[in-house]
């Protein structure tokens, strides 16, 4: 079966930049979509088809996918951004399913 | 305003079975892809199954194949997971969730609040 692998947590102080990886065989073949859950709430959706941003998510973040690899960009961030935040792709190669990422967890220092 | 509402989670002992709804509002269902995510205590995001706006094609985690069925009821705006040899590792928040298609690929991007199913 497929797998997405992240870093289980990320650090970073206000007003940086934090970056979050998704590693997946010749994920950038893929299309990837990202999720942000803070404790008690469902997911929200982030980022969907590797870059596009829904309406009411900030422009702080962005997206980008390519080779093995798939990135979250979070810029100028804020206390509010602390979250877990899941990629997820469509495998229809190995078998018709969703698959989600091991989750990265980021603390805003 | 999209809205999904999952009720009927409830703790129940291994080996029973317990069926989850979802109630929808604010699109039109039918014209919707609908999945089932879970996600056990203090643990990551695990995809559950999927059902085709019609119900025509259906797809499940390997985990939950033979034991669950997800189904629908486009006349009622209403979506189900019926959970069957309930095991101890099924003990999850299971959240409804909308999919999108296109390119090959769908994304979620409406989510319930979730009914907790506690196996035990």
């Amino acid at each position: 079966s497929y797998v997405l692998t992240q870093p289980p947590s990320v650090s970073v102080a206000p007003g940086k930049t934090a970056r979050i990886i998704c590693e997946g065989n010749n994920i950038g073949g893929k299309s990837v979509h990202w999720y942000q859950q803070k404790p008690g709430q469902a997911p929200v959706l982030v980022i969907y088809y590797d870059s596009d941003r829904p309406l009411e998510i900030p422009e702080r973040f962005s997206g980008s996918n390519s080779g093995s690899t798939a990135t979250l960009t979070i810029s100028r961030v804020e206390a509010g951004d602390e979250a877990d935040y899941y990629c997820q792709v469509w495998d229809s190669t190995t078998d018709h399913l969703h698959v989600f990422g091991t989750g990265t967890k980021v603390t805003v220092l | 305003e999209v809205q999904l509402v999952e009720s009927g989670g409830d703790l129940v002992q291994p080996g029973g079975s317990l069926r989850l709804s979802c109630s929808s509002s604010g699109f039109i269902f039918a014209e919707y892809w609908m999945t089932w995510v879970r996600q056990a205590p203090g643990q990551g995001l695990e995809w559950v199954a999927n059902v085709k706006g019609d119900g025509s094609e259906k797809n499940y985690v390997d985990s939950v194949k033979g034991r669950f069925t997800i189904s629908r009821d486009n006349a009622k705006n209403s979506l189900f997971l019926q959970m069957n040899s309930l095991r101890v590792d099924d003990t999850a928040v299971y959240y409804c969730a909308t999919e999108k298609w296109a390119l090959g690929s769908g994304s979620f991007p409406n989510w319930g609040q979730g009914a907790l199913v506690t196996v035990s």
